[in-house]
């Protein structure tokens, strides 16, 4: 399966903590994306990171990437009320397909 | 600003019915792409296209078909919609050639309830 898998699939936290979901995977990669989806909207790309990048920022995104042990890691710092979402890791496929995980459900409470 | 767009946002349909779901987008990607998002699933890619005329089969493709006569436009049909198909429907786009990340752009989906 080109799936990744996230982990935990469910997180509550209180606003201003981190928030850290993990990514597993089978196959190798080219790179490897994190989306956001908020309750009944699209998703939309948060950060993407290569194969041979081992960590990357965005704002108050942290993301890490270990190739030998096949995962990634999402890191949301000072979360808000704003961050509760949904996040899907992404890996690319055959000609440009994109494969999903299940998702993490991320509550960020006030 | 380009966009991608969905329509109908929400629809009820009858079993045994077509019904096709429209998907625009004016960014000019080649690559669209249609997914369906299910509890327990994630998203699970249906059809995509890579240009004009050119239409692939995704891992559930089964009761739907594509076609794409230009660039901008990707409608989907269910045949004969069946309650198995009550899904959220999302379509999406990315560049092609030095362009492309593999970075998908999403439309806002399309809930259809089929009774």
């Amino acid at each position: 399966s080109q799936q990744g898998e996230e982990d935990p699939q469910a997180l509550s936290i209180q606003e201003g903590e981190n928030a850290t979901m993990n990514c597993s995977y089978k196959t190798s990669i080219n790179n490897l994306q994190w989306y956001r989806q908020n309750s009944g909207r699209g998703l939309v790309h948060l950060i993407l990171i290569r194969s041979n990048e081992r960590e990357k920022h965005s704002g108050r995104l942290r993301v890490t990437l270990d190739t030998s042990k096949k995962s990634s890691s999402l890191l949301i710092t000072a979360s808000r009320a704003a961050d509760t979402a949904s996040y899907f890791c992404a890996l690319i496929y055959g000609n440009n397909r994109l494969a999903f995980g299940k998702g993490n459900q991320v509550v960020v409470i006030p | 600003d380009a966009e991608i767009t969905q329509s109908p946002r929400h629809k009820i349909t009858e079993t045994g019915r077509q019904v096709t779901l429209a998907c625009h987008q004016t960014w000019n990607h080649n690559n669209m792409f249609w997914y369906r998002q299910d509890l327990g699933h994630g998203l699970r890619l249906i059809h995509y296209s890579y240009g004009v005329q050119d239409t692939n089969k995704g891992e559930v493709s089964d009761g739907y078909s594509v076609s794409r006569s230009n660039t901008e436009d990707l409608p989907l049909t269910l045949e004969s919609a069946a309650s198995s198909q009550t899904s959220v429907y999302f379509c999406a786009s990315s560049p092609s050639g030095g362009q492309n990340t593999g970075e998908l752009f999403f439309g806002e989906g399309s809930r259809l309830t089929v009774l």
